[in-house]
């Protein structure tokens, strides 16, 4: 238990449907980010929040959408995605966003798209 | 682009032997980090070293920095099943302002009993 939860832990989905993912983080944390994981491709960022404010997305594609409606909350809103978008899709949280500030975990959303 | 390359990808060994796991760049970064992930689970960090030439030990496991911040590896001494998972190392320095992490693709480990 790393104090980051995330919600659901499974989620299958049709291309056109539209769903959302939920992290929660419970150690008081002012950073959260969110990762995607696949099978054949390093851990990649793809958004970053700082005190609600986004301060990175790295190209990620528009069906992807982040909400950060406060630090303990980062959500990711998912519509018209692609069956390569299937992928772990993991949340993470840090004090601050110093280099010395460690990075905490959810156990992840693992995401089908049919 | 900075890339980490970690080798080998994938190791299975017998309970007790030993192991080392290699992290290399072309690129310096601040910090590099450890993290193992199990099965269902998300990352959990190990370590962090800063300092060029740094050597950390948690328990059976040994882990240095390189001197000039570009390499760093993992050493695990009589492995144990508990040890089983996907080792990832992570390249951290500042970009836009916070902390970008640059992850391997991961070392895949199976300790056999």
């Amino acid at each position: 238990e790393t104090g980051v939860t995330q919600t659901p832990r499974h989620l299958v989905m049709g291309m056109t449907n539209k769903k959302s993912l939920k992290c929660e983080q419970h150690l008081g944390h002012n950073a959260m980010y969110w990762y995607k994981q696949s099978a054949k491709k390093p851990l990649e960022l793809m958004f970053v929040y700082n005190f609600k404010e986004q301060t990175e997305n790295n190209s990620v594609p528009s069906r992807f959408s982040p909400e950060c409606p406060n630090s303990s909350h980062l959500f990711l809103h998912l519509h018209t995605l692609q069956p390569e978008d299937s992928a772990l899709y993991l949340c993470a949280s840090s004090l601050g966003t110093s280099y010395t500030d460690t990075q905490y975990f959810g156990p992840g959303t693992r995401l089908t798209v049919l | 682009t900075q890339l980490l390359e970690q080798s080998p990808q994938f190791l299975s060994i017998q309970e007790g032997e030993n192991l080392t796991v290699y992290c290399n760049s072309s690129s310096v970064f601040s910090s590099l980090q450890w993290y193992r992930q199990e099965p269902g689970e998300g990352p959990v960090l190990l370590v962090t070293v800063v300092t060029g030439g740094e050597v950390k030990k948690l328990k059976r496991l040994t882990f240095q920095f390189g001197d000039a911040r570009k390499d760093s590896s993992l050493h695990i001494t009589a492995a144990q099943p508990g040890d089983t998972g996907l080792y990832l190392c992570a390249g951290g320095g500042i970009s836009g302002g916070y902390n970008k992490l640059i992850f391997g693709a991961g070392t895949r480990l199976a300790v056999h009993p």
